[in-house]
């Protein structure tokens, strides 16, 4: 069974620019996570995403944003980028909202210059 | 201020010995723990957890503990090999309830087993 996949998996944007960055869930998984790891803050929870509806969010400001589709793929975006955005983005997913173990694609290596 | 604490940021083992990393925490809210094993350039991948309720979860040769009392979890890795090598993560889930779900990680140990 295929993993989750994250696409890209680098991107290089400039200040200001926005991005979207893509997760496919493992297949027959519905919840899709967001993770920021960064080398000073460490992994931070961004956002959850279960059946087209967001669940949860972390405490990030307004310019990052996600969405849910009908097939559990999930999209990030990040609005007016800054430098301090350079991370790695991860997606996670679970099968249900009741299962209690995520599992996480390779991530998206994003740097802002 | 970090909910989930891993003290030592590195480890340095040798192979065929126990490797134990360490995690506190001390949201009493969370009520279900995970490690996660991670190499460079790739995701965190799922070792172990244990619910709140046990106390002691075994799997081949990792084995993770849990002292409720002391918000305290252990992993022990018997024995340690070269491959295992690599920044473990202990992660904690909160339950707020209606299916929500966040982990709260901590900041890593990095595992050095030498052969």
């Amino acid at each position: 069974k295929a993993g989750v996949t994250q696409t890209p998996r680098y991107l290089i944007k400039t200040r200001g620019q926005q991005v979207t960055l893509s997760c496919s869930p493992i297949s027959g998984h519905r919840s899709v996570s967001w993770y920021q790891q960064t080398p000073g803050q460490g992994l931070q929870f961004l956002f959850e995403y279960f059946s087209e509806t967001q669940r949860n969010k972390g405490n990030f400001p307004g310019r990052f944003s996600g969405r849910q589709f009908s097939n559990s793929r999930s999209e990030m975006n990040v609005s007016t980028l800054e430098l301090g955005d350079s991370a790695l983005y991860l997606c996670a997913s679970r099968r249900t909202d009741r299962t209690d173990t995520q599992y996480f694609g390779p991530g998206t290596r994003l740097t802002v210059l | 201020d970090q909910q989930v604490k891993q003290n030592s940021p590195s480890l340095s083992v040798q192979e065929g010995r126990i490797s134990i990393l360490n995690c506190d925490y001390t949201n009493s809210m969370f009520d279900y723990f995970l490690w996660y094993k991670k190499y460079p350039a790739e995701g965190p991948t799922f070792l172990i957890s244990i619910s709140s309720i046990k106390d002691k979860n075994e799997d081949g040769r990792f084995t993770v503990f849990l002292n409720k009392s002391a918000k305290h979890l252990s992993l022990h890795i018997v024995p340690s090999q070269p491959g295992d090598s690599a920044v473990y993560f202990c992660a904690a889930r909160s339950n707020s309830g209606a299916g929500s779900y966040q982990l709260t990680f901590g900041k890593g140990t990095k595992l050095s087993v030498i052969p």
